[in-house]
């Protein structure tokens, strides 16, 4: 399977933990786009990085997120002490930029994180 | 401006029926304007997706119908399946630079058989 994939696919955990979701994006694909989705809803973009670098950051993402890209293939985002309000799907995408295509956003099945 | 808003909420077509979703935006700088499904538990997939230089783009039983002037844009999904079923969801956004895709908020299809 060549698409992106994100792990884990759930995760349950207590208010105040943290938690880290994994994104191995399109292996030829050098942006890789965090969204979160809440029930009902469209995905809200969190941020995104071009190859390792990360080039922009939503105000949605608070000081408790962090998001790496380390060598600029796969990609981390990484919650600290989670909160109710947290829980959500959390997907990733990657584009190929440079060529017209980088709206072309390919998606993950997303990690859906529930907080107690 | 970075708003793109979506109607129908819900939507119920019956099979073989013509499925109809509006969207508008706000921001001029957007030029690429795609459609995405998504099914229950799963991330969206890319469906469809215009560019502002043509007014129209069919693939299959899908199109998107695109009104520059207007700021609007819609997708028409002929002859509807059962299978059609999910969520959709239209996005603006740019092909080059970065403009970070801005979604609807979401229209669920359901085609009865």
């Amino acid at each position: 399977d060549t698409g992106v994939s994100q792990d884990p696919r759930h995760k349950i955990t207590k208010r105040g933990q943290n938690v880290t979701f994994r994104c191995d994006p399109i292996s030829e694909h050098n942006r890789l786009y965090w969204y979160r989705q809440t029930l009902g809803q469209g995905p809200e973009f969190l941020t995104y990085f071009q190859n390792e670098a990360q080039l922009e950051k939503s105000r949605l993402l608070s000081d408790r997120f962090s998001a790496e890209r380390p060598k600029g293939s796969f990609s981390t985002l990484e919650i600290q002490r989670t909160e109710q309000g947290d829980s959500a799907m959390y997907l990733c995408a990657s584009s190929l930029a440079g060529t017209g295509k980088a709206g072309e956003l390919f998606f993950g099945e997303g990690s859906r994180l529930t907080v107690l | 401006q970075q708003q793109v808003k979506q109607s129908p909420q819900s939507l119920i077509v019956q099979k073989g029926g013509i499925s109809i979703i509006n969207c508008a935006y706000e921001n001029t700088a957007f030029d690429y304007f795609p459609w995405y499904q998504q099914f229950p538990g799963k991330g969206p997939a890319l469906l469809i997706a215009i560019r502002p230089d043509v007014s129209e783009k069919k693939e299959g039983r899908f199109t998107i119908s695109f009104n520059k002037s207007a700021k609007q844009f819609s997708l028409h999904i002929m002859d509807s399946q059962p299978g059609d079923s999910a969520t959709y969801f239209c996005a603006a956004g740019g092909s080059t630079g970065f403009q970070k895709l801005v979604f609807g908020t979401g229209t669920r299809l359901l085609v009865s058989p």
